[in-house]
This record gives C-alpha cells, structure tokens and sequence, in this order.
C-alpha cells in the first residue's frame, strides 16, 4: 500500500521564479492538504482540495495556487517566490474532506537564494 | 481564531517518562491528535482523541480535556530514538463540510542516556 508520495525533494530557485510541486496521495484516500514548515515552527495550513476544488485556504497570499486532479493528485504552484518562501513543504491525505486523520508525505525542502 | 501552545523544549533522561502538555483555544473543536516528527522527516501520526480521557497505545498515551482545553502526550520508558519534535494539532471544522488541522510548534524533545 504506497503512501503519500511528492516530488521533488529538494529544489533549489531564485527570487521571483516560479515553483511546482507534486503530491500523490495515500491509496483510498481522496482530499490533499498543503503545509508550509518553517524551521523550527509547526506546519501552516495553506489550502485543502476536495473534488478538484479548492475547500478551505489558511492565510496565504495568491501566489500559492493549487490544483487536484481526477486522480486525486495534486500540485501546489508558487509564483514570484519571495526568500521567505524557503520552507518544508508539506502534503498530507485523508479521506472525507479532512474528517479522518491525515497521512504526510515525506516533503518537499525549497531553497529561494 | 485558533491558538495552540506546548512548551518548545524538553528533555528526559533514557527509561524516564515524559509528559509533552498543550493548551489550544480553537471553534468548531473536532478532536486532537499528535505526531512526531524526526528533523528533516515527515509527520507521523501517533495518537487522535475526540472524547475526554486516556488513550493509550504502547509506550505512548494521549490524554484530553474539552473543557479545559488541555491535552497531553506521555512518553513511557523513553528511548533514544524518542528524540524528535512532538506536534499537538486540533482538527476544526471552521466551514461548511470541511475539516482543518492547525498545529503548535512543535515541542523539540532531548532523550539523553
């Protein structure tokens, strides 16, 4: 049984390029959280997809953007990164909209020089 | 708004027990759970409580108070391999038909021999 998968593992850019990044969810479960993990903090709520649609957003500007596939999948978009967007990014699945405890994936560490 | 608070270091001797406290004042409160998380790893989940009272699994108990909006991990004959950060996250249901998970910081525990 495959858990939560993301790609890449580590990434390097520049400010004010442009990042993807990729999740594929624990097997059976369908609603995909991204978190952004500062060093040293707890994991930040960024937004929640559910049937392809965004559900809920934390507090975090439009340049994060997502996108859930029919395949359950997903990608979290950052556009004109900022240096403070160097962070663990973090996806999590579950099923039922978040009802039932969430499964990380083993992250996505950004550097912005 | 959400807070949540637990202490941001610890640390405990090989074979003692440990107790990691967290205090949260949250709406629409759905239940709290904990992980533990290695540096540079994912989270992994350790224990979810809805109702009030002692969880146990293990080495490892989970303990809730609604009333008091208080919770607590005990660790039991640590180990080594115990050091890692603990996370206290609450799951809120803030909108119609969708669950959020909002973690504290994160308490940073040293096991020493």
């Amino acid at each position: 049984d495959a858990g939560v998968t993301q790609s890449p593992t580590h990434l390097i850019k520049t400010r004010g390029q442009q990042v993807t990044l990729r999740c594929s969810p624990k097997s059976g479960h369908d609603t995909v959280c991204w978190y952004q993990q500062a060093l040293g903090q707890g994991p930040q709520f960024i937004f929640q997809y559910y049937e392809e649609e965004e559900r809920q957003r934390g507090n975090f500007p439009d340049r994060f953007s997502g996108h859930q596939f029919p395949n359950y999948s997903s990608e979290l978009n950052v556009n004109a990164l900022l240096l403070g967007d160097s962070a663990l990014y973090l996806c999590a699945s579950s099923r039922d909209r978040g009802e039932e405890t969430q499964y990380f994936g083993p992250g996505t560490r950004l550097l912005v020089l | 708004g959400q807070n949540i608070d637990q202490p941001t270091e610890m640390t405990a001797t090989e074979g003692a027990i440990v107790q990691i406290n967290c205090t949260y004042q949250t709406s629409g409160f759905n239940g709290l759970f904990w992980y533990q998380q290695h540096a540079g790893e994912a989270p992994t989940f350790l224990s979810y409580n809805v109702l009030d009272g002692l969880e146990e699994k293990g080495r490892f108990s989970s303990f809730l108070s609604r009333s008091k909006g208080y919770s607590y991990l005990l660790l039991k004959e640590l180990q080594m391999k115990d050091s890692a950060s603990y996370l206290c996250a609450v799951k809120s249901k803030p909108g119609a038909g969708s669950y959020q998970l909002t973690f504290g910081k994160g308490t940073k525990l040293s096991v020493i021999p």
